[in-house]
């Protein structure tokens, strides 16, 4: 069965402390991998996506990182701002042919502290 | 770009009423929407996909008949919930992809929370 799995379900941090958040995922057949953020009360944002492993990307404080089994994101020196639910998700190929269709991994809540 | 809306972004109805939510891509056209409900402090749980055109494919468990889609045009797409129960209070959400882009990005709209008394 495929599924997606993220760690921790929430996370405490200092501003300033880096961390990582982990997106674990089994799958048959990765078509692509997507990271969003999600404020309360509002639509995912789309953040990134990635494709093959070794993959990296990164967008001014994240960056965001994929293996054969996993992805992690990574929050370097985060401010209050940050805070928010990181949402992974997975496109696969058996399931989405041309639709697209994404698994979500039930998100990791961060709080930066000031 | 990849701007999508939703209207209204909240509703109150009573119990057995139907409601109408909009969802639009603003600055791209989209062949694939996708309507998902969240229910609080979880994930997005995908209802169903819609294709400009054809009919819409739902998730194993959502009621066709209660929860309508439609997909008129390459920008917008609808969701009616027909005889509206205070159980299907919940906060939705679309979503769609450009087709003129390869890579399967999603791209959400705001929400649309409704409350059914």
């Amino acid at each position: 069965e495929d599924q997606v799995t993220q760690s921790p379900e929430a996370l405490r941090l200092q501003e300033g402390e880096s961390s990582s958040l982990n997106c674990s995922y089994t799958v048959s057949g990765l078509r692509g991998l997507f990271w969003y953020r999600q404020d309360p009360g509002k639509g995912p944002e789309f953040l990134f996506t990635l494709y093959s492993a070794g993959e990296e990307k990164e967008k001014e404080r994240l960056k965001a990182t994929l293996t054969k089994k996993e992805s992690f994101l990574h929050i370097t020196a985060p401010k209050p701002e940050d805070s928010a639910t990181y949402l992974c998700a997975v496109q696969v190929d058996r399931w989405s042919g041309n639709t697209g269709k994404l698994i979500f991994g039930q998100g990791t809540t961060l709080q930066v502290k000031p | 770009g990849a701007v999508v809306s939703q209207h209204p972004s909240w509703v109150i109805c009573k119990s057995g009423t139907s409601v109408k939510i909009e969802c639009r891509s603003l600055d791209f056209q989209a062949t694939t929407m996708f309507w998902y409900r969240q229910f609080p402090k979880q994930s997005l749980m995908l209802m169903a996909t819609s294709n400009e055109g054809s009919k819409a494919t739902y998730e194993q468990g959502v009621e066709k008949d209660k929860f309508l889609i439609n997909h008129a045009s390459l920008t917008l797409s609808t969701l009616t919930v027909t005889s509206a129960h205070p159980e299907d209070s919940s906060f939705y959400i679309c979503s769609a992809r450009d087709r003129e882009v390869s890579g399967g990005e999603q791209y959400f709209g705001p929400g649309t929370r409704l409350l059914v008394l």
